[in-house]
């Protein structure tokens, strides 16, 4: 079945660190993939998406392109700040008729001034 | 605008109770989903709702049933509930299949 890989945390950077979070999935067909964020005691928030190989999504300074070679879909920020802490989660999503979500099990981000 | 609303917020209940938590999705959206979230992990898939028809399941016990109203609201019942049950339950909406899901702030069931 389908499945998304994230790199483990808690992940701990300096204010205006350049920031990675590795996401690999496997998936049957062709997905659309996903960066959703959460703030503590809120729901998620979708940060960027990406529905086909080579596709770049954006937002916020945040950046991730869709490889299909790899299976991958790093998210990348040149320059973090205090209030980009938060659980960041890479998700897929396979288009055979329902809109399932599939969820990494999130990287804890905490950025220190 | 308001986003997708969920009730109650919290909640407390002990084993063998039932539960029903619900969700106002975002004013035209059609499609609602349901996930369960335990604490350090990401949300799993339990349901999704468009025009009022299942479209699609996870893999939960049927102790779990949902179901969607004409206004595209919906509510998640829960049955016989174990201290497994506990976590945070999170309902999305989206405009159309294949759109954005959009997230509300989730209930946080705590079972006793």
């Amino acid at each position: 079945g389908d499945s998304v890989t994230q790199m483990e945390g808690p992940v701990t950077l300096s204010e205006e660190a350049f920031l990675t979070i590795n996401c690999t999935y496997t998936a049957t067909g062709y997905p659309s993939l996903f960066w959703y964020v959460q703030y503590p005691g809120e729901g998620l928030q979708l940060l960027l998406k990406a529905t086909k190989a080579d596709d770049k999504g954006s937002n916020k300074g945040f950046e991730a392109t869709y490889r299909k070679e790899t299976t991958s879909f790093h998210l990348e920020k040149g320059s973090v700040q205090v209030s980009d802490s938060a659980v960041y989660f890479c998700a897929l999503s396979e288009t055979f008729g329902n809109e399932k979500l599939t969820f990494g099990t999130g990287t804890r981000l905490t950025i220190i001034p | 605008d308001a986003g997708v609303t969920q009730s109650p917020t919290h909640l407390i209940k002990t084993r063998g109770q039932h539960v029903t938590l619900r969700c106002s999705p975002i004013s035209g959206h059609k499609s609602v989903s349901w996930y369960q979230q335990v604490l350090g992990q990401g949300p799993q898939f339990i349901f999704q709702y468009y025009e009022k028809e299942e479209r699609g399941r996870g893999n939960f016990p049927d102790r779990f049933s949902a179901r969607q109203f004409p206004n595209y609201s919906s509510e998640l019942n829960v049955n016989a509930l174990l201290l497994g049950d506990s976590a945070l339950y999170l309902c999305a909406s989206s405009l159309a299949q294949g759109q954005p899901q959009h997230f509300g702030d989730g209930t946080r069931l705590s079972i006793l």
